[in-house]
């Protein structure tokens, strides 16, 4: 069975630096794929980026970015020139594409901006 | 635009009693998911759904059941609410393997 882990629980930035959370997921099927959801405090989920696990090329969508290695089995996501209305929970979640749709998703990250 | 939508937003209800969440979706996604967030835990799924008359259960589906009578609807029914089942419920469908679309929640809770 596939598994997502996030082992930071919350996490502070100053605003306009940049910011790493941290994913790790656990697989051993070869197809699969990588998402990023932000839930704000008004409880939405939000996509926001997602990697294939054949793309050659990390994932990008703005200032986010998808730091994804492969043989670590991790899928970092980078956020630069952090702004106030980026704290939110980070969640990372997994979709083998076997299980047509299904997600695995990890604990999340509470990230909060500093002004 | 097409849309999902959870009703109601929030409940509150006694233990015992069988409560019905609605979960309605324009996209006509063929997949629709039912998901609970609990603090510390993330989101688990609940039940699932990849057309009409087909259900499947998740990892915490003991004490839900959901029906698929047509590609736009999945209610999930809690069969006799427990305290333990206070929690945000999420709806949510997607096309394939692509991006989960959510509704905005329901918040139950178990008295």
């Amino acid at each position: 069975a596939q598994k997502i882990t996030q082992t930071q629980p919350g996490m502070f930035v100053q605003e306009k630096e940049a910011v790493t959370l941290d994913c790790t997921y656990d697989t051993s099927d070869p197809s699969y794929g990588l998402f990023w959801y932000k839930q704000p405090s008004s409880g939405e989920m939000i996509f926001l980026i997602y990697q294939g696990s054949y793309d050659q090329q990390n994932a990008t969508e703005g200032r986010y970015s998808l730091n994804f290695q492969k043989a670590r089995k991790s899928a970092n996501l980078v956020i630069s020139a952090s702004q106030l209305g980026d704290s939110a929970m980070y969640f990372c979640a997994m979709i083998l594409n076997t299980n047509a749709g299904k997600s695995t998703f990890g604990d999340g990250t509470t990230l909060t901006v500093k002004p | 635009d097409a849309e999902i939508t959870q009703s109601p937003r929030h409940k509150i209800t006694e233990t015992g009693r069988q409560v019905t969440l609605a979960c309605h979706q324009t996209w006509n996604h063929n997949n629709m998911f039912w998901y609970r967030q609990d603090l510390g835990h993330g989101l688990r799924l609940i039940h699932y759904s990849y057309g009409v008359h087909d259900t499947n259960k998740g990892e915490v589906s003991d004490g839900y059941s959901v029906s698929r009578s047509n590609t736009e609807d999945l209610p999930l029914t809690l069969e006799s609410a427990a305290s333990s089942q206070t929690s945000v419920y999420f709806c949510a469908s997607s096309e394939s393997n692509e991006k989960l679309f959510f509704g905005s929640g329901t918040q139950l809770s178990v008295l």
